[in-house]
């Protein structure tokens, strides 16, 4: 089973400030496998990169995603206020096909 | 626009069965795949199953043996059973679009309903 790491657990920064989060694999999958998704508390996930590095519609081009093999990384360039969230990677293949990381909460330092 | 909407008990005794409902308006359930996903603060985030129209399916090994994941495509919704719940199913259970083009992602989600498992 390939297991998804994030780091780190909690990231505070100020509004304007550049998140970079990591999302590492215990093993290397298909890059266009890895997407990633913003949660606030008491709503569903919403998809914000998919294919590593494609970003879902509406979403705004603050965000961005990179990597491969086993490295990933979301950027978010300039936070906003509605930015804080958790954050959370999530990988397709191998068994189970779907399997999330445990997150990184982007809070306000 | 597309929405999903969980619906059934909030509260299921031990051993016995977890039976919900996702009801999908915007978009026929026949044209995409479509998953159950659930939260629980121990557990994170957990994929449970997906489904395609009537028959395509594939489960987490780790529930494989317990759920029970369909399409009722007259009704336009998807129904989610888990059987022999535990304290352990306790979780929000959402349902949500499945992509499985290129970049395979979970792009519409429900609101989520909460499943709490006691006696």
């Amino acid at each position: 089973e390939i297991v998804l790491t994030q780091s780190p657990g909690t990231l505070s920064l100020s509004p304007g400030e550049r998140a970079t989060l990591s999302c590492r694999a215990s093993q290397s999958f298909g890059s266009r496998s890895l997407a990633w998704y913003q949660q606030k508390p008491g709503q569903p996930p919403r998809l914000l990169i998919y294919a590593a590095s494609r970003r879902a519609t509406g979403i705004p081009d603050r965000f961005s995603g990179s990597g491969s093999g086993t490295d990933f990384t979301l950027t978010i360039s300039r936070l906003e206020p509605e930015d804080f969230a958790v954050y959370y990677c999530q990988k397709y293949g191998d068994s189970p096909l779907f399997t999330f990381g445990p997150g990184t909460k982007v809070d306000i330092k | 626009q597309v929405q999903l909407q969980e619906s059934g008990p909030g509260l299921v005794r031990p051993s016995e069965t977890l039976s919900l409902t996702c009801t999908v308006s915007g978009e026929s359930v026949t044209s995409y795949y479509w998953s159950w996903i659930r939260q629980s603060p121990g557990k994170g985030l957990e994929w449970i199953a997906y489904m395609y129209r009537s028959g395509t399916t594939n489960y987490n090994p780790s529930l494989k043996s317990r759920v029970t994941v369909s399409v009722e495509t007259s009704r336009n919704q998807l129904s989610l059973r888990l059987s022999s719940v535990t304290a352990a199913d306790t979780a929000v259970y959402y349902c949500a679009r499945t992509l499985m083009g290129d970049g395979k992602s979970f792009d519409i989600w429900g609101q989520g309903t909460l499943v709490t498992v006691s006696s």
